[in-house]
């Protein structure tokens, strides 16, 4: 039983907005949902979370549904420094559950 | 320095011998856990600990252990190991603050010959 789905890749164009979907249909009502990212097999770094609202930050902006069940990463102006795999995490409990992430690919 | 160390990065082990992966946090946080991934996949919990008396088995806990001897300090066992436990081992960290954000170390690459 996925917690979090996610394409397994996509493609953005350098410069262009990068638009990365996340299905959590089963999210609580007072779980907050992840943003990190993997480059090559670095540790994960973390990007943004939210619970309801809208985020934003230095890095990205997050896009959470009003019924919480799918959110968007936003990357503004993707750069080739952007290619990683992108991981949308909720927590159960106190439990991340991290998926099989979104590999993203920034085309020159 | 990071500000989550793991040793060894690397070590190449033989099957049935015992193995430590240690893990050390500067940022004074009180929970700590350990991960494993494997090629190609996303991140499993093995076990997390919220202080230093506390320790919670996770997803895949089966043939590991942990001690954590401090605050700092949590260490991952694998009492006998086996090819199957051939992975990338992360240790991580957070706070009981907003969002409980987790932050990693650099990961410690494990191979069982």
């Amino acid at each position: 039983d996925a917690k979090t789905t996610q394409p397994p890749s996509m493609d953005c164009a350098e410069g262009r907005a990068a638009n990365l979907p996340c299905n959590h249909s089963t999210i609580s009502g007072n779980e907050y949902v992840y943003w990190y990212r993997q480059i090559h097999s670095q540790g994960p770094q973390y990007i943004i979370h939210g619970l309801k609202n809208n985020e934003t930050n230095e890095m990205a902006s997050l896009i959470i549904t009003e019924d919480r069940k799918s959110s968007t990463l936003i990357l503004p102006h993707a750069t080739l420094r952007d290619t990683a795999v992108y991981y949308c995490i909720v927590r159960v409990g106190n439990q991340f559950y991290f998926g099989t992430g979104t590999s993203l690919t920034v085309i020159p | 320095d990071a500000d989550v160390t793991q040793t060894p990065r690397n070590r190449i082990t033989k099957t049935g011998k015992r193995i430590m992966l240690e893990c050390s946090q500067t940022k004074g946080h009180d929970r700590m856990y350990w991960y494993r991934q494997d090629p190609g996949l996303g991140l499993r919990l093995i076990y997390y600990s919220f202080d230093v008396k506390d320790i919670n088995k996770g997803e895949i806990s089966d043939g590991y252990s942990v001690s954590r001897q401090a605050q700092a300090k949590f260490s991952l066992s694998l009492e006998s190991a086996i090819p199957n436990q051939t992975a990338l081992y992360f240790c991580a960290t957070s706070d009981t603050g907003s969002g409980n954000t987790i932050y990693f170390g650099e990961g410690s690459w494990l191979t069982v010959v």
